[in-house]
């Protein structure tokens, strides 16, 4: 069965307003998650690491004022992208190791339309 | 920094093999993964290697050389199935953490 699951898995919103996504991980505890990023054709870009009870650690040319991530459990961690623009429109998908860091289990992916 | 290297396209016939090669340079290598990823879905893991030499498992093989930062992934007797993207991703530690950073993928395409 799944390991991480994803809500939702698609999506659509307004110029302007906010989006939330939600990554769960659903077997074990994940004191650390990572969301991702892939635009049409073109590969899995790490857009922040989740740390459970303190800030994300967030790669360069990532806005974490427009990428809010909050990993409040162990089991499950939130992005939310601001005042979301069409060009922020991509897949987002977020990833949690497994418990001894041999496999990264990725949860299903969100499409996100902005129009 | 980073920095992983793949070809952007293949193409290959059902039933015959194919090498996918991956060069990668990285300051804090920690393992070398092989993802598959078809169309709108999530990466599925493939195979993974942290000592030199080559890791067999069934069609798929992945070979590893880290003094020379370089790794294929082997697909043997394809099938149309096999279309898709593949993935090479590297382990990274620095910081402190396992993180994993991503090649551009590789779109293979499988014709009869």
């Amino acid at each position: 069965g799944a390991v991480v699951s994803q809500h939702p898995s698609r999506v659509i919103c307004k110029s302007g307003t906010s989006v939330k996504i939600e990554c769960r991980s659903l077997d074990f505890q994940a004191t650390t998650m990572f969301w991702y990023r892939q635009f049409p054709k073109q590969s899995l870009m790490l857009m922040a690491t989740s740390n459970e009870g303190s800030k994300a650690t967030y790669e360069q040319g990532v806005e974490k004022d427009k990428f809010l991530i909050n990993h409040a459990s162990l089991t499950l961690s939130t992005l939310t992208v601001t005042s979301a623009h069409p060009e922020d429109s991509s897949f987002y998908i977020c990833s949690v190791w497994g418990e001894n860091s041999y496999e990264q289990y990725f949860g299903p992916g969100t499409r996100l339309t902005v129009t | 920094g980073q920095n992983i290297d793949q070809p952007t396209e293949m193409t290959a016939t059902e039933g015959a093999i194919v090498q996918i090669n991956c060069t990668y340079q990285t300051s804090g290598f920690n393992g070398l993964f092989w993802y598959q990823q078809h169309a709108g879905e999530a990466p599925t893991f493939l195979s993974y290697n942290v000592l030199d030499g080559l890791e067999e498992k069934g069609r798929f093989s992945s070979f590893l050389s880290r003094s020379k930062g370089y790794s294929y992934l082997l697909l043997k007797e394809l099938q149309m199935k096999d279309s898709a993207s593949y993935l090479c991703a590297v382990r990274d530690i620095t910081g402190g953490y396992n993180k994993l950073i991503f090649g551009a993928g590789t779109r293979l395409a499988v014709h009869p």
